[in-house]
């Protein structure tokens, strides 16, 4: 009964290929994000939604384009990826925005490597 | 601006304290976190403390809050091989909608 799952867990791709990362929590949760952890374990937030609507937007290429059909569900979607895209995607959620005693509860990330 | 440091790498003897230090630069931080990434996997929350917190304490982990200096700290008593791992700092502002994580600090047990 995994919380937050993001598939797939790997994704070996060549550059100005399309891919798609998704992402799905069990928790009930109103708010998930998308982060981005590089080689030096660096973890930046690139987007969030609450209740389907956009409410971070990180200054992230418009090639990523992030999708929520629903609260439960936050997907991420990649134009013409590059070789600097190449890093561990880490799907989150929480009760509200980033609140304070509401933490983050992380997904276990898909390694995006672009060759 | 907002910023969490922290020092990149601790090494600590099996069965000794593990002390794990962060500063942050935000003085209207009102969540501090500590995250916990073991290989090949997300993070998960260890602990946190309201800024109106000197001390937090549960089980083998002990956080400390100076406010004045802006200084956090973890301490993991009686430290085990299963503690290895990556340890992530994280402050929330009153003023902010997101968190700010530190770089990590990657902590090893040797025997």
């Amino acid at each position: 009964d995994t919380a937050v799952s993001q598939t797939p867990k790997y994704l070996v791709t060549q550059m100005g290929n399309d891919k798609s990362i998704k992402c799905e929590q069990n928790l009930g949760h109103d708010t998930m994000y998308w982060y981005k952890q590089d080689s030096k374990k660096f973890l930046k937030i690139m987007f969030s939604y609450n209740n389907k609507e956009l409410i971070i937007n990180e200054t992230v290429p418009n090639r990523f384009s992030p999708k929520s059909p629903d609260k439960a569900h936050l997907n991420l979607h990649i134009n013409s990826l590059e070789l600097g895209d190449s890093a561990v995607y880490f799907c989150a959620s929480s009760q509200i925005p980033q609140g304070g005693n509401s933490p983050l509860h992380f997904g276990n990330g898909t390694r995006l490597t672009v060759t | 601006g907002e910023d969490v440091e922290q020092s990149l790498f601790l090494s600590v003897r099996e069965g000794d304290s593990s002390v794990i230090n962060c500063t942050y630069t935000d003085s209207s931080s009102t969540y501090l976190y500590w995250y916990k990434q073991e290989p090949g996997a997300g993070l998960q929350l260890l602990t946190y403390i309201f800024s109106n917190m000197d001390m937090k304490q549960d089980q083998r982990l002990t956080v400390l809050l100076n406010k004045k200096d802006k200084h956090l700290s973890l301490r993991i008593a009686d430290t085990q091989t299963g503690d290895s791992a990556i340890y992530f700092c994280a402050e929330k502002a009153s003023s902010a909608s997101k968190i700010i994580f530190g770089s990590g600090t990657r902590l090893s047990i040797r025997p």
